[in-house]
């Protein structure tokens, strides 16, 4: 299984909302990334969880929360969000080595109205 | 400027061409990814690269890191490779992320 997974694919929230998205990997991988995309720009780094513990915080907001609960689950919790973080959300793994591949999930389309 | 640098930003082609994007960086790396992006989101890793060339079908990845370069080659192009095509590089003295380049936007037509 070299799948990640992400939910929901969309998702629509005002700016009071608390909402969480979710990722899921089940190849063993120790590594799990949170990007956001916005439209024709190529992915930003936002976190880097390593075995279950954060490693790289990538100067984000704190109505962004990540949370690794296990090996295999990624969340960002978002809270109070703008609308300019409507954007598209990736989640990735990799195994633990730095330069290795990273398999990146389908997305989750967020828009913050 | 950007630590990495692809052109072309827009490439328009017939199917059956043979197409050719361009990589450069600016900082020793330990490793290249070079990325497809469809319309609607997912991406997909082609190559990682640390020397030399790969191949896979229809597509060839080479890198030369003496000249800090990278080329992504799609042999009998079709409709279905238009896509974002995106390098990123795992910077030797950075921590454990991907710096990307601004993407090629390649567009086959029938």
């Amino acid at each position: 299984d070299t799948e990640v997974t992400q939910t929901p694919k969309h998702l629509v929230m005002g700016m009071t909302n608390k909402k969480s998205l979710k990722c899921e990997q089940h190849m063993g991988h120790r590594a799990m990334y949170w990007y956001k995309q916005k439209a024709k720009k190529p992915p930003e780094l936002m976190f880097v969880y390593s075995y279950e513990k954060l490693s790289i915080n990538e100067s984000v907001p704190s109505r962004f929360s990540p949370e690794c609960p296990n090996s295999s689950l990624l969340n960002l919790h978002l809270h109070a969000l703008q609308p300019e973080d409507s954007a598209l959300y990736l989640c990735a793994s990799s195994s633990q080595t730095r330069a290795d591949t990273q398999y990146f999930g389908p997305g989750t389309r967020l828009t913050v109205l | 400027k950007n630590e990495v640098e692809q052109s072309p930003q827009n490439l328009t082609a017939q199917e059956g061409e043979f197409i050719t994007i361009n990589c450069s960086y600016s900082v020793g790396i330990s490793a290249l990814h070079w990325l497809q992006q469809h319309p609607g989101g997912g991406i997909v890793s082609l190559f990682m690269l640390s020397s030399g060339k790969k191949k896979h079908g229809r597509l060839i990845a080479t890198i030369n890191i003496q000249e800090k370069h990278s080329s992504l080659h799609i042999t009998a192009s079709h409709p279905r490779d238009s896509a974002v095509y995106i390098c990123a590089v795992v910077i030797i003295q950075g921590a454990q992320k991907l710096v990307f380049g601004q993407g090629t936007r390649l567009t086959i037509n029938p």
